[in-house]
């Protein structure tokens, strides 16, 4: 059972719009940096957000990151085939002085 | 580039002991802090451990604590993972990833260890 929880799977039409959530306490994102990560089974995982909100050099704007209290939103929007994929969200839990990643949500486009 | 590659990875018997190794490349490695992460079949990512640039900081998760050791050189370039009294549920695709405590930017593709009899 992960500290962080993510919804299983989402699935929106192409061109949609899909939000991922990321609930967890304030032992980890309440006063913590939240990244997401994509990862395509057979290949490595990538980072999409760093410091919340940030993308790095590459991530198209269709990706976003936004957290309040002790929750993180990864929203997708133009939704692309290719964005079907495994979405986690991760912090670190200053409590358990632990890294801690989300269970993963299944992007699927219909 | 930059680039890190994993190796390592076997079948070995429930108890058994084996070594990960990373190397990696195209970044300053003694400035950076690593991972490792796991994949069970299956299932999603787990955390595994974190060292320090200078390897005077390392964090574990529960689950490997007391079993695993994490160490790096430097001077090599080189991460790696010391896996003692190996189970089953160890059984996962390894992954070596660049990174501090609240993002990991740069990961290898991993090495599969299988813990069976």
């Amino acid at each position: 059972q992960s500290l962080l929880t993510q919804p299983p799977s989402v699935s929106a039409a192409p061109g949609q719009k899909v939000t991922i959530s990321c609930s967890g306490s304030s032992s980890n994102i309440g006063n913590n940096i939240v990244s997401w990560y994509q990862h395509v089974p057979g290949t490595a995982p990538k980072l999409l957000i760093y410091d919340d909100d940030q993308r790095p050099s590459g991530i198209p704007d269709r990706f976003s990151g936004s957290k309040s209290g002790t929750s993180a939103t990864l929203a997708i929007t133009g939704l692309q085939t290719g964005d079907e994929a495994d979405y986690y969200c991760g912090t670190w839990d200053s409590t358990l002085s632990v890294a801690v990643f989300g269970g993963g949500t299944k992007v699927a486009v219909l | 580039e930059e680039h890190l590659v994993e190796s390592g990875g076997v079948v070995v018997q429930p108890g058994g002991s084996l070594r990960l190794s990373c190397a990696a490349s195209g970044f300053n490695f003694d400035d950076s802090s690593l991972h490792w992460v796991r994949q069970p079949p299956g299932k999603g990512l787990e955390w595994v451990s974190l060292i320090s640039w200078n390897g005077d900081f390392i964090y574990y998760a529960a689950s490997v604590k007391g079993r695993f050791t994490i160490s790096r050189d430097n001077s090599r370039n080189s991460l790696y993972l010391q896996m003692d009294n190996l189970r089953t549920e160890d059984t996962a695709l390894y992954y070596c990833v660049k990174g501090g405590f609240y993002y990991m930017d740069v990961w290898g593709k991993g090495t599969t260890v299988t813990v069976s009899s």
